[in-house]
């Protein structure tokens, strides 16, 4: 099975509020995480990164935390807008190979 | 214009035939990746390759097979053993990573969504 998840497949927020998209991993020898944003049709696209020696990491509007303790890993995005409508996944790379293991998915839809 | 390319958009696959989707990069990276993406799914990985003219099986390799005969280019052909073989398809390279330890980021091209007649 899978060792990244999602906890909720689908997520409706209201243009301005602030979201969360949470993942669960199982492997403890994970020690790299990154997020993508995917639009429909397109390649899913880099968001942010997180190396397992961390608990927090900051981009534009973006925050990602990882919580080793519970293999939890959350991103945040502060006032969310219509142009973050999208899938986001949550890829992990259990380690240091050359492969990233998939979650499926989160869709997030902004609403007016 | 650095980036990845894939092509076709679309394909369309007769029963038993073999189709190959093709990807380049110009971003001299040297890991390129296939992907497959089912619908509310996320994605498997197909092949991977480190380097030119070696290349390792991903998760769901059977009915596929690459090639790596540049650096910039990273083929895949779905086979006809491939029974299910409708799918969108997204290709990936990664830069050098001077130490394992350093950043694996995969970037990604538009995708190949492949469907049976």
């Amino acid at each position: 099975g899978e060792s990244v998840g999602l906890h909720l497949p689908t997520l409706s927020v209201q243009e301005g509020d602030n979201s969360i998209i949470n993942c669960a991993y199982s492997n403890s020898a994970s020690d790299y995480f990154i997020w993508y944003k995917q639009e429909s049709g397109k390649g899913p696209q880099f968001i942010i990164d997180i190396r397992s020696n961390m608990d927090k990491r900051q981009g534009q509007r973006v925050t990602v935390l990882l919580n080793k303790t519970v293999k939890h890993l959350s991103l945040q995005i502060a006032a969310t807008q219509p142009g973050d409508s999208a899938v986001y996944f949550c890829a992990e790379n259990k380690d240091s190979g050359y492969a990233l293991n998939f979650g499926k998915g989160t869709s997030l839809l902004v609403t007016p | 214009d650095g980036g990845i390319t894939q092509s076709p958009k679309y394909l369309f696959r007769k029963e038993g035939q073999n189709v190959t989707l093709s990807c380049e990069q110009n971003l001299n990276h040297d890991a390129m990746y296939w992907y497959r993406q089912d619908p509310g799914q996320g994605l498997r990985l197909i092949y991977y390759s480190q380097i030119v003219n070696d290349f390792q099986k991903g998760d769901i390799a059977e009915g596929y097979s690459v090639s790596r005969e540049k650096k910039e280019s990273f083929p895949l052909t779905v086979t006809s053993a491939q029974k299910n073989p409708t799918a969108f398809y997204l290709c990936a390279s990664s830069p050098p990573r001077e130490t394992l330890l350093a950043k694996n980021i995969q970037y990604f091209g538009a995708g190949t969504r492949l469907s049976v007649l």
